[in-house]
């Protein structure tokens, strides 16, 4: 039972590069979602998912895209990478029940430069 | 806009001690609260929730209080030890599934 993984752990890329951030969970979780950190600072929703085929924006969606084909899956796509989108990104999984108790995977740490 | 915040960046402690953290929120329609850990270089990891109908929740050393007409959460480590030097993080789960993170605490335990 692997929990939440996600890769790449680090990455650089250029301005207006794009690239899409793999997380995958094997618990069956229904709940899937994305954060990023930035240095000093809470996690800020950008995208969730209630269930293959259902994504809904967070609090930070611009210049992110996801998608859930299947219910083990869940990337991130950045379109046209900036500076500003710099951070260590989180993915999450969990159970559609009580509070919804988050595991978090280990992060990818992307510097736009 | 709404948001869950905390009152301290950084708060330091003896080792054995008890540690209080405390979070305000401003949405009243979320259904749980949650507090997390997260150490250096780690994901956030789950403590402890509470139901939005409850006032008091115990776990293992620790226990989290809700006050809902002032809008306030805390967490209380009892005890604390080396291991619970972390950021803590209040969060709180909305009717719509979103899951959103206040800004953190960083607990820090001096010997």
């Amino acid at each position: 039972n692997a929990g939440v993984t996600q890769t790449p752990k680090f990455q650089v890329l250029k301005t207006g590069q794009s690239m899409t951030l793999q997380c995958a969970q094997d618990m069956n979780h229904e709940y899937m979602s994305w954060y990023r950190q930035d240095p000093g600072m809470g996690l800020r929703l950008i995208h969730y998912s209630v269930g293959a085929g259902i994504t809904d924006q967070g609090e930070v969606p611009n210049g992110y895209n996801v998608s859930r084909s299947t219910t083990e899956d869940f990337p991130l796509r950045l379109l046209s990478a900036a500076p500003s989108q710099t951070s260590v990104y989180f993915c999450a999984s969990s159970y559609r029940d009580g509070s919804y108790e988050q595991y978090f995977g280990p992060g990818t740490r992307l510097t736009v430069t | 806009g709404e948001s869950v915040g905390l009152h301290l960046p950084t708060l330091s402690v003896q080792e054995g001690d008890n540690s209080i953290i405390n979070c305000a929120y401003s949405n009243s329609a979320s259904d749980y609260f949650i507090w997390y850990k997260q150490e250096s270089g780690k994901g956030p990891q789950f403590i402890i929730d509470i139901r939005s109908n409850m006032d008091k929740r115990q776990g293992q050393r620790v226990t989290v209080l809700l006050n809902k007409t002032v809008k306030h959460l805390s967490l209380q480590i009892a005890a604390t030890q080396p291991g619970d030097s972390a950021v803590y993080f209040c969060a709180e789960n909305r009717l719509d599934d979103k899951i959103i993170f206040g800004k953190g605490t960083r607990l820090h335990i001096l010997p």
